[in-house]
């Protein structure tokens, strides 16, 4: 079992949709997670940062930690054909914010 | 504010060379981490450095390693290249202290035949 899983993909919605994106952990240890965005060619751009367990709102977008179900979750409210990306999740110990474990990451196509 | 700038952008070497990849820090940070992504895959830790220090290892073989600067500028040089060390190799920088977040350069395409 890998530490850190990701809801397979690709995932297309048509424009207006809420999206919903999901990753599961292992290690009970992660205080730390991320949800960052891959554009094609591109590094990885961080989104969300969140610490423990409850909910960070950023305009379209919500992060949500369930620490004890060990299950994250991004919402994305009206989704748009620019957020057509790949999304990546990542979470991380206490002090150790440099070594991140990643999910496999899932491709979002958003339809005009 | 400058981001974090890598260079080259893609590479083409033959099994069994040197590589050496370059990476600038986000303007006032101060540890800078490297990554491997392959193809469709996420990210994977290889090291981080400190103060000019290796300070952190994921799992990879010695022939991967790096360098900081006092710039806190850094390098990563893979020796003795295999062909599954193709990839996406990604910087990262942040500042030092264990609970800032992670922010990426474009990264280095490296293909190995």
């Amino acid at each position: 079992q890998k530490e850190v899983e990701q809801d397979p993909g690709p995932l297309s919605v048509p424009e207006g949709a809420i999206v919903s994106l999901n990753c599961t952990y292992s290690n009970s240890a992660f205080q730390y997670f991320m949800w960052y965005r891959q554009y094609s060619r591109k590094g990885p751009e961080l989104l969300m940062y969140t610490y423990s367990s409850g909910n960070k709102e950023d305009g379209r977008f919500t992060a949500q930690v369930d620490k004890s179900s060990k299950y994250i979750s991004l919402f994305i409210r009206d989704s748009q054909p620019s957020d057509s990306a790949t999304y990546l999740c990542a979470m991380s110990l206490p002090g150790a914010n440099s070594k991140l474990t990643f999910g496999k990451g899932i491709t979002l196509s958003v339809r005009p | 504010e400058t981001g974090v700038t890598q260079s080259p952008t893609h590479l083409i070497k033959t099994r069994g060379q040197q590589v050496t990849l370059r990476c600038s820090s986000q303007s006032g940070h101060n540890t800078v981490s490297w990554y491997q992504q392959a193809l469709g895959q996420g990210p994977q830790f290889i090291f981080q450095y400190y103060r000019e220090e290796e300070n952190g290892r994921g799992n990879f073989p010695p022939r991967f390693s790096g360098l900081q600067f006092p710039n806190y500028s850094s390098e990563l040089n893979v020796n003795a290249l295999e062909l599954d060390d193709s990839a996406l190799y990604l910087c990262a920088s942040s500042l030092g202290g264990g609970n800032s977040p992670l922010h990426f350069g474009n990264g280095t395409r490296l293909t190995v035949t």
